[in-house]
C-alpha cells in the first residue's frame, strides 16, 4: 500500500512558467515533509520541507504548500528554469513518533522547454 | 568528506554470490539510512542506524539482507545468494536527526544481478 503518491509520473513545462509538483499521502501520523530532486546517475538532493505546523515554506524560486486536511502537498518552482529538469520526489516521515526514516513517492519527471 | 560516499559505484555479480555495498556518511551525522530504488519505482526504506545500532530494520526484504555499522561512521550493506530480483541502486543517507530530518544522500550503488 503506498502511503506517498505521486500520481503524475511526468510534467512538461516552457521555461519562465510556473512547475507545479503534486504529491498526495494516506499516513495521517506523516508530520514532516520533504522534496528531493534527483538527476541520473545521482542521489537525491534535498530541496525544501515543510513541517505539519505550516501550510507553506518559500525558499526562492521553490514553494511547498501543505494541506493537511486534504493530506496533499504541493511544490511550485516559479519561473521554471531548463536546469530543473530533473524527478522529483516527495517524502514524508513521522517525526514525532520518532519514526525518522522518510517514505518516497514514485518520483515525477520534470522537463523544463527553453 | 564533504558528502556521503558509496562504494562501489557500480556492482556486477552473478546470481548467488554475496555482496557487500559501503557507505560513508558526513562525519558527525549520527542516524545512517539505507534505501534501495528498484526499475521505476520510487526509493524503498531497508534499515536505519541510529549511532551503530538500527532501531529499525523493517525494511530489509529477507533474512539475505544485513547490514551494520561500526564506530558511528562507516555501514556496510550484504546482501547474500543475490537474486535477479535484488538488482537495483541501493542509496545510502545520513543526517543529523533533528527536527529538521533532512537526509543527504550518497550516489549510489548500481548492483546487477545476472
Amino acid at each position: 500500500d503506498q502511503q506517498v503518491k505521486q500520481n503524475s509520473p511526468s510534467l512538461s513545462v516552457q521555461e519562465g512558467r510556473i512547475s507545479i509538483l503534486n504529491c498526495d499521502y494516506t499516513n495521517s501520523m506523516f508530520d514532516y515533509f520533504l522534496w528531493y530532486k534527483k538527476y541520473p546517475a545521482e542521489g537525491p538532493t534535498f530541496l525544501i520541507s515543510i513541517s505539519s505546523i505550516k501550510d507553506k515554506n518559500e525558499d526562492g524560486r521553490f514553494t511547498v504548500f501543505l494541506n493537511k486536511s486534504a493530506k496533499h502537498l504541493s511544490l511550485h518552482i516559479v519561473p521554471s528554469q531548463p536546469g530543473d529538469s530533473a524527478v522529483y520526489f516527495c517524502a514524508a516521515s513521522a517525526i514525532r513518533g520518532s519514526n525518522y526514516k522518510l517514505t518516497f513517492g514514485k518520483g515525477t519527471l520534470l522537463t523544463v522547454n527553453p | 568528506g564533504a558528502g556521503v560516499s558509496q562504494s562501489p559505484s557500480n556492482k556486477v555479480t552473478e546470481k548467488g554470490k554475496d555482496v557487500e555495498l559501503r557507505c560513508d556518511p558526513i562525519s558527525g551525522h549520527t542516524a545512517l539510512y539505507w534505501y534501495r530504488q528498484s526499475l521505476g519505482q520510487g526509493l524503498e526504506f531497508l534499515i536505519y542506524f541510529q549511532g551503530n545500532s538500527a532501531p529499525d530494520k523493517s525494511g530489509l526484504p529477507s533474512d539475505r539482507f544485513s547490514a551494520e555499522r561500526t564506530g558511528g561512521s562507516v555501514s556496510t550493506l550484504t546482501i547474500q545468494r543475490t537474486q535477479q530480483e535484488d538488482s537495483a541502486v541501493y542509496l545510502c543517507a545520513s543526517s543529523t536527526q533533528s527536527e529538521f530530518n533532512e537526509q543527504f544522500f550518497g550516489p549510489g550503488t548500481r548492483l546487477t544481478v545476472l
